[in-house]
């Protein structure tokens, strides 16, 4: 069945750069998003990328697409303070978004 | 609206209430969705609109959920006999009609209404 799969903690130093990773398992996912969800606030679009991309890059942040191996990645540079968040990634179904359980960001001074 | 609206931000309830939440999409758009999100957890999808009919409603965790949409609008979830697992943050999002995916279904969220059950 549909399965959107990533981890739990990712615990990163002020500064350094970030690395989400998500494995989906629908080949016909049209569309992958990237979500944040900052303390006591619903969820916040940050960026998507279309399937027969491989790279977005917008400010800060970069997505990797690897299509064949169905991964993808968030790459936020210069970690701040402010990026403490729990970010999810999903793949959408027909009408559906098919969602991760979140990787909650830690920032460590 | 400018955003997704939901009320209440917080409701406290005594188990066996009835309880009801509100959710105002974003004007124009036609797609609505509920999720439920306990503590630490990920989404769980609950049930999806669109204009006012719902033909998702699989998410809905028993007959004591049930859920509305009117005028293409405004939504309202509905919960009867309310129990402690009820407990939980209850999300709604909105999106411009799906147009049969051929363009990102981009979803925006409310903040969320967090009930607790006592």
């Amino acid at each position: 069945g549909e399965d959107v799969e990533q981890s739990l903690f990712l615990s990163v130093r002020e500064g350094d750069s970030s690395v989400i990773n998500c494995t989906y398992t629908d080949s016909s996912s049209t569309y992958l998003y990237w979500y944040k969800q900052e303390p006591g606030a619903g969820l916040q679009l940050l960026t998507y990328i279309f399937s027969n991309m491989d790279m977005k890059q917008d400010q800060r942040l970069t997505v990797l697409l690897n299509k064949k191996d169905k991964h993808l990645s968030l790459r936020i540079a210069d970690t701040q303070t402010g990026d403490s968040a729990i970010y999810f990634c999903a793949e959408n179904s027909n009408y559906q978004l098919i969602w991760g359980a979140g990787t909650k960001l830690i920032i460590k001074p | 609206g400018a955003g997704v609206s939901q009320s209440p931000s917080n409701k406290v309830t005594e188990k066996g209430k009835d309880v009801e939440l509100r959710c105002d999409p974003i004007s124009g758009h036609t797609a609505l969705y509920w999720y439920r999100q306990s503590l630490g957890q990920g989404l769980e999808f609950l049930i999806y609109f669109q204009g006012n009919s719902a033909p998702d409603k699989s998410g809905l965790p028993s007959d004591r959920f049930s859920a509305e949409r009117t005028g293409g609008s405004v939504s309202t979830l509905t919960i009867q006999r309310t129990q402690q697992e009820d407990s939980a943050v209850y999300l709604c999002a909105s999106s411009l009609d799906w147009a049969g995916g051929t363009g990102a279904n981009v979803l925006t969220f409310g903040a969320g209404s967090r009930l607790t059950v006592l």
